[in-house]
């Protein structure tokens, strides 16, 4: 079936840095993917709809300064937390639809991306 | 307001026993549903799609009904394993085709 690589899958920063996470479908071509957060116990919340070669789209209440989102290839989209802080500590999960699967199909997620920020 | 509700409550039953989850929803009107399943520390994983003109779905152990006038979705896995013992997750299709997941519901399966 298809697959999405997230990396990295846990990452420790220092408070002030940025942080980097991408998410890469590897046999499917997605021109759409989504960036959630999920904390402990509770559901993903969708943050933002990457969209290849346009931008991002940012759910209410979602910083997109924040939150960088690029999407600059069909199977790439990367997710960079700016000026992290310690409330910035989450699990962070991608997912994609492969382009030709329909609009129902389903999604593949990612492993997810621990976040902790000291 | 919309709201997509599980059982926030641990499901434990024994092995062997089925298992049935609910998803309730109001103020929406999924076109489809999906149910995914996420061990921790994971992202989840796909199990079953119903759409809103079907009203059961099968796959191995798993079964799904989908009762749009009641506004609820039922998960069922028979012959429960400790394997299936995970965090099932509803999701309804929404305007645009975009997803929104309950909160999901943790099953224990005890050998």
């Amino acid at each position: 079936g298809a697959v999405v690589s997230q990396h990295p899958s846990r990452v420790i920063c220092k408070s002030g840095t940025s942080v980097k996470i991408e998410c890469r479908s590897l046999d499917f071509q997605a021109t759409t993917m989504f960036w959630y957060r999920q904390f402990p116990k509770k559901s993903l919340m969708l943050m933002a709809t990457s969209n290849e070669g346009s931008k991002a789209t940012y759910e209410q209440g979602v910083e997109k300064d924040k939150f960088l989102i690029n999407h600059a290839s069909l199977t790439l989209s990367t997710l960079t937390v700016t000026s992290a802080h310690p409330e910035d500590s989450s699990f962070y999960i991608c997912s994609a639809r492969d382009s030709s699967g329909g609009v129902a199909g389903e999604l593949f997620f990612g492993e997810g991306s621990r976040l902790t920020v000291l | 307001s919309q709201k997509i509700e599980q059982n926030s409550e641990a499901l434990n039953i024994q092995e062997g026993k089925t298992a049935t989850l609910t998803c309730n929803y109001t103020n929406y009107s999924p076109a489809y549903l999906q149910w995914y399943r996420q061990d921790p520390g994971r992202g989840p994983v796909f199990l079953l799609l119903i759409r809103e003109n079907e009203k059961e779905k099968r796959k191995e152990r798993l079964k799904v009904t989908f009762d749009t006038t009641l506004k609820q979705s039922l998960f069922h896995i028979t012959a429960s394993q400790p394997a299936d013992s995970a965090t099932y997750l509803c999701a309804l299709s929404g305007a645009g085709n975009m997803l929104t997941f309950g909160g999901g519901t943790r099953l224990m399966v005890k050998p």
